[in-house]
This record gives C-alpha cells, sequence and structure tokens, in this order.
C-alpha cells in the first residue's frame, strides 16, 4: 500500500530532552512537510523539502531540525529549545508541479511531562 | 505574515443547505489553491483545486469559486450533509501555506 506513515502515534518529552518525529512516505514524492496544529489552530509549517539533502524553514523553524538524507524519510526534531512543544504534529509528502495535493500522515501528538 | 487568512472559525448549516467557506489570501504567486477536510486527531485530506488561470472548479457536491482581483476564494458545498462536519482548511500552492481553518457543522 502507498502511503505516509508517522510514528509514534503519542510522544511524551521530558523537560530538556531531544524527540525525534518520524516520517516515512513510499509514493515518491519529491517534498516533505512539517506542520504543527495547536487546539483550534490552523496549521503552520515548520519546515519543508523539495528534495533530497535540501529543506527550507517555514513559518515556526525556531527550536526544531530536519533532515533529508532519503527521498522517503523527512525526520523532524524537536529540541529543548523549543519551549512550546505541546501540539499535534502532520507530516505530508507531494510532487512539485502543477496541481499538485498533498498527502498527509496520520499525525504525532506530542506531549511534555 | 499569514499569507492565507479564513477569518470564520465555525459556520453551522442545516442539512440540505448550502454551505459556504471563505478563505481570502495576500501572495498573488499561489499557482492553485487546495481545499482540504480535517476529522479530529487525523491527518487531512485533499478535496477539491483550483488553478488561478479559472474562477471555477465543480466536483460533485463542491464547487469552488477563485476571484483573483479581491484574492479571495470561496468552497460551496451543496447540498450539506452531515458526514460533511469537519474542519476546513484552504491552502495557497506555492510552498503550502495554510488558513486556520473553518470548523463546518452540519445539523440533521
Amino acid at each position: 500500500d502507498g502511503g505516509i506513515t508517522q510514528s509514534p502515534k503519542y510522544l511524551f518529552r521530558k523537560e530538556g530532552q531531544n524527540v525525534t518525529l518520524s516520517c516515512e512516505q513510499n509514493l515518491n514524492h519529491d517534498a516533505m512537510y512539517w506542520y504543527r496544529q495547536d487546539p483550534g489552530q490552523g496549521l503552520r509549517l515548520i519546515y519543508y523539502s523539495q528534495i533530497v539533502n535540501d529543506f527550507q524553514k517555514g513559518d515556526i523553524a525556531e527550536g526544531y531540525s530536519v533532515s533529508r538524507e532519503k527521498k522517503e524519510s523527512f525526520p523532524l526534531t524537536v529540541t529543548s529549545a523549543q519551549k512550546n512543544p505541546t501540539a499535534f504534529y502532520l507530516c505530508a509528502s507531494g510532487n512539485r508541479g502543477s496541481n499538485e495535493k498533498l498527502f498527509f500522515g496520520s499525525g504525532t501528538q506530542l506531549s511534555v511531562l | 505574515d499569514q499569507q492565507v487568512k479564513q477569518n470564520s472559525p465555525s459556520l453551522s448549516v442545516q442539512e440540505g443547505r448550502i454551505s459556504i467557506l471563505n478563505c481570502d489570501y495576500t501572495n498573488s504567486m499561489f499557482d492553485y489553491f487546495l481545499w482540504y477536510k480535517k476529522y479530529p486527531a487525523e491527518g487531512p485530506t485533499f478535496l477539491i483545486s483550483i488553478s488561478s488561470i479559472k474562477d471555477k472548479n465543480e466536483d460533485g457536491r463542491f464547487t469552488v469559486f477563485l476571484n483573483k482581483s479581491a484574492k479571495h476564494l470561496s468552497l460551496h458545498i451543496v447540498p450539506s450533509q452531515p458526514g460533511d462536519s469537519a474542519v476546513y482548511f484552504c491552502a495557497g500552492y506555492d510552498d503550502m501555506r495554510f488558513g486556520a481553518g473553518t470548523r463546518l457543522t452540519v445539523k440533521p
């Protein structure tokens, strides 16, 4: 089955800890994205990558880091510098070009202990 | 700076009536606009899109209208069904910025 998979579904972070959210896709998409959703709010872009070994900051990149070593994978690390990490994180992938919609994973809920 | 705005956080309509969800944008470089539907604790799913060179796109009960001079687009759902109850996001395709979403409730 082709799709985009996020893991884990739920994640807890202790104070001062870095945590990494996984995102894998087998849709052969070039572009991948990370969004954050806070309760009652929309999707805010954290980072995106249009091609392997390249990525750009979105609107709220501070306190986050990413890597894109493989086309299929785009992990997001929430660092200790992110002071308010509790949120629902969504990963998406798509192909650059005309009329390309994004496919989303099912999300990871991150909470602080 | 928010490039895509949905100014109505919620909308409630009666089953069978029309739902109209609105979206404004500031980035003239958007090539496409897309609407997504989202249920709680799930990822959004694509609903319908429109190219910036068109002013209307229709898909079954869903129609999106684009007014480029006003930098405004709207999603019409006719007739509305209870299963349409969800949060709807509009997005501009140029690195994919989303609006804040509108929660639609369709009452039986």
